[in-house]
This record gives structure tokens, sequence and C-alpha cells, in this order.
């Protein structure tokens, strides 16, 4: 069965660059969860979209956007990066209209040198 | 506001042992609840999830988590451990509108010794 698809697997930037992470959510899937997992921490949840507009929020930093596509693909937009930007960043899709549970795709891991 | 407490970070069992992962939550509203597994440098795959209907909830690999509202609890178990079971448990929690917008606990490590 498809999965969620997330690119680049592993990023290495430098503070002060941009980064643009992917999520491919798993077909007919309409809501897209960004969560962000620090070395040794738990995940937190940053922002979710539903039908191509945003439906929560939650600790994105103001340096972070992200927006859905018209094929539901989402993309996480991470400018002026900071060491502590360093972490896993996963999505998660669901297919909201059944309510179903969370699929994780398998991450990427930014590392900010 | 809802969260969970997973209590003891770190958990050690003997292969073929009792696996006991503790979760407590704490929601203003009636929770859903989940059991998430995370092997190193992979993403979280979900055990089992609780959505309000048995209190006994039965997952993938053995495990199973029973809801006990009056404990607001939701460990969860294994009667017996493999080693294949060494992971990173996360006991997360949603309210029933979506159950993607997780709070997750801090996660218990699981480690099993042959």
């Amino acid at each position: 069965a498809a999965g969620v698809i997330q690119s680049p697997r592993h990023l290495i930037k430098e503070k002060r660059e941009t980064a643009t992470l992917k999520c491919y959510p798993i077909p007919r899937h309409d809501t897209v969860y960004w969560y962000q997992q620090g070395p040794g921490q738990d995940p937190q949840f940053l922002i979710s979209f539903y039908e191509k507009m945003q439906s929560d929020k939650g600790s994105i930093p103001d340096r972070f956007s992200a927006q859905q596509f018209s094929d539901y693909h989402s993309e996480l937009n991470m400018s002026s990066l900071e060491l502590g930007d360093s972490a896993l960043y996963f999505c998660a899709s669901s297919l909201r209209t059944v309510n179903t549970e969370a699929f994780f795709g398998q991450g990427t891991r930014l590392t900010v040198v | 506001a809802q969260s969970v407490t997973q209590l003891g970070s770190h958990v050690s069992v003997s292969e073929g042992a009792l696996v006991l992962l503790r979760c407590n939550y704490s929601s203003s509203v009636p929770p859903y609840l989940f059991w998430y597994v995370q092997y190193p440098n992979q993403g979280l795959q979900l055990l089992l999830k609780y959505t309000s209907a048995a209190t006994l909830v039965k997952g993938i690999n053995g495990f199973e988590a029973e809801f006990k509202k009056s404990e607001t609890s939701f460990h969860l178990t294994k009667p017996s451990a493999h080693m294949s079971d060494a992971a990173e448990y996360f006991c997360a929690v949603s309210d029933q509108g979506s159950q993607g917008n997780l709070i997750f606990g801090k996660g218990t490590k699981l480690s099993v010794k042959p």
C-alpha cells in the first residue's frame, strides 16, 4: 500500500539558509500534518492543512511557512535557519472526512551547521 | 487542554517477559488515545488506538492497551517481549475531531535483554 512520502530524507544546511521539505500524502487523503522532533524529544505539532487550507496551527516559528497544493502535497519552508532547527521533521496524512488516524512518513532529518 | 504523561523514560525487560508501558492522560473532552512505536531513524508507526468503542484495544505485534477512565490511564502491554520490540514508544492523545492533531508523551525507550 502507498505510504506518505517525504523528501529529501536528509538535508544539511548552514545557519541563515533556507530549506524546503516536501510531503506527498497517501492517495485520496485530504489532510496533512507537520511535526518536528528534536533530538531525544517527542514530536511537536507544527501545522496542518485540510483541503489546501490551514486547519490548525501549533508551535510553528514565524520563520517557517507551509502550504498544501492542489494535488494535496505539502511543502514546509524554513528560512533563516538556526542550529536549534536541527530535527526530524515528520509529515502525516489522514482522510478527515471519515476521521481516520494519521499515517506518518519516514521523516526528513534536517541538520543545520 | 490535553496532555499525556508516560511514566518511565526507559524500561528494560528480559526476552519473554511481560512488557508494561504506562500512560496517563488528561483531557477535558472524551479523548482518542494512541500508541505509536518508533524504531531508530524511522517514522512513527501506529500500534493501536482507542476511539471510544471497546475499552480493551488490540494492536499489531501482539500489543494491547486498556482504556480506564477511572484511572485516566491507557497502559500498553505485551505478554512476552521479543528482541524486535526494542524501540521508543509514544503515547498520544487527540480530540475526536482530528486524529492527526496529536499531543505526544515524552516517550518510553524499551530495551529487551536476551
